[in-house]
């Protein structure tokens, strides 16, 4: 799996969007760009995850630029309940065998604060 | 509810001991990893099970870690004559096999070895 790159933490006022960056320069083609979050004393949790194009959903936006080197996940509004260690994964999705690849390997993620 | 819950939340032991959690996956998932996390980093991958069948364990798992998943639910993960350092986070998470790739996380066990 293509090795990912995220700054160590970073800060957002409440109610901004909080830009997360994630640099995977060594990305394959057929890996896929993935987003966890950590909250404090809870399991990861599935955020958004995609190819090549920008995604979208309920939690938040992933764009991956064209070149597919870097992707940055967006909470278009952040909550204090976003404060968490977010995790960016590059993953290929799909084995030769056609079933879903296993596990995911977790680096050490970026800490966002979200502060009043 | 119905996610994934895992059994204790939190053991403490003496060292040379010998520990077992329990993970019950959310129930219609075939998939069921181990995962371990430490103080400040993030969580390291285990082994995981499709179904009853243990596909892969990582060189973490030492001869003192046993997983099994009998029956293809619930799993558990037992480890031998503790020692200081396998004080750590056990997550369990499941997912289907035709997915792409959505984990979901049980709340983990919390280990401490005394």
């Amino acid at each position: 799996d293509a090795k990912t790159t995220q700054p160590t933490s970073m800060d957002c006022a409440e109610g901004r969007a909080a830009n997360l960056p994630c640099n995977h320069s060594t990305i394959s083609g057929n890996e896929y760009v993935y987003w966890y979050r950590q909250i404090h004393s809870q399991g990861p949790q599935y955020i958004i995850h995609g190819l090549k194009n920008n995604e979208t959903n309920e939690m938040a936006s992933l764009i991956i630029t064209e070149d597919r080197k870097s992707s940055t996940l967006i909470l278009p509004h952040a909550t204090l309940r976003d404060t968490a260690v977010y995790y960016c994964i590059v993953r290929v999705a799909w084995n030769a065998g056609g079933t879903s690849y296993g596990k995911l390997t977790f680096g050490q993620g970026t800490i966002l604060t979200v502060h009043p | 509810d119905t996610g994934v819950s895992q059994n204790p939340r939190h053991k403490i032991t003496k060292r040379g001991q010998n520990v077992t959690f329990r993970c019950d996956p959310i129930s219609e998932h075939n998939r069921l990893y181990w995962y371990r996390q430490t103080l400040g980093q993030g969580p390291e991958f285990l082994t995981y099970f499709q179904n009853e069948a243990q596909l892969e364990k990582s060189r973490l798992l030492s001869d003192r870690f046993s997983a099994e998943r009998p029956k293809g639910s619930f799993s558990t993960l037992e480890i031998q004559r503790t020692e200081q350092g396998d004080s750590a986070m056990y997550l369990c998470a499941s997912s289907l096999a035709d997915s792409t790739g959505e984990l979901f996380f049980g709340e983990g066990s919390r280990l401490t070895v005394l």
